[in-house]
């Protein structure tokens, strides 16, 4: 079946970037997206990138896709304190919002 | 500010008590969707609706018990609980664009 590969900590200081890889299994794959969990809180969607793309950038976060390796990454720019939070990455065969598989999340620390 | 609420936000209940989450969203979507999330498997996709016709029940235990009366709507009806089933429960929604998901019910059984 599908599966979504993340790792699952990672610990950046203030003004850093950070980069949050996921890996993918299924090829059939089409969108693929980035959300956001603060503590308490549910899921907020950051950015999705359709599969014929390679890059996809808004302000501070870039993403970048490798389709050939099914490999999919968030480069967060300068990175704050507000951006401690869970990543989540996704993947989906459309744009529908069904069908979705979720990889185990990303705890983002960053540190002053 | 996703457009999908939930309440309560809280819940504490005992095993023996029956209690519902209620799930609304505002966005004109057609699909929506019961997740649990805890520390031991971060996102479980517990149910799926589509046009308030349940597609999916990924085997979830009968003291669960979704009910979507509109599109608008999604309820989680809970009875005799066990303490394994305190965790977050998300709802989501979906249409074109991804799924968005409201703040969750922190759910504590006793």
């Amino acid at each position: 079946g599908e599966d979504v590969e993340q790792s699952l900590f990672l610990s950046v200081r203030e003004g850093d970037s950070s980069v949050i890889n996921c890996t993918y299994t299924d090829s059939s794959s089409t969108y693929l997206y980035w959300y956001k969990q603060e503590p308490g809180a549910g899921l907020q969607l950051l950015t999705y990138i359709f599969s014929n793309m390679d890059m996809k950038q808004d302000q501070r976060l870039t993403v970048l896709l490798n389709k050939k390796d099914k490999h999919l990454s968030l480069r967060i720019a300068d990175t704050q304190t507000g951006d401690s939070a869970i990543y989540f990455c996704a993947e989906s065969p459309d744009n529908y919002g069904q069908n979705f598989v979720f990889g185990p999340g990303t705890r983002l620390s960053v540190l002053p | 500010e996703t457009g999908v609420t939930q309440t309560p936000r809280h819940l504490v209940m005992g095993m023996t008590n029956k209690k519902s989450l209620k799930c609304e969203q505002h966005l004109g979507h057609n699909a929506m969707y019961w997740y649990k999330q805890s520390a031991k498997k971060p996102l479980e996709l517990m149910f799926v609706y589509n046009f308030k016709e349940q597609t999916e029940n990924n085997s979830v235990p009968s003291r669960f018990s979704p009910e979507c009366p509109n599109s608008s709507h999604l309820f989680l009806h809970l009875h005799t609980l066990q303490p394994e089933d305190s965790a977050l429960y998300l709802c989501a929604s979906s249409h074109q664009g991804g799924q968005y998901f409201g703040p969750g019910t922190r759910l504590t059984v006793t």
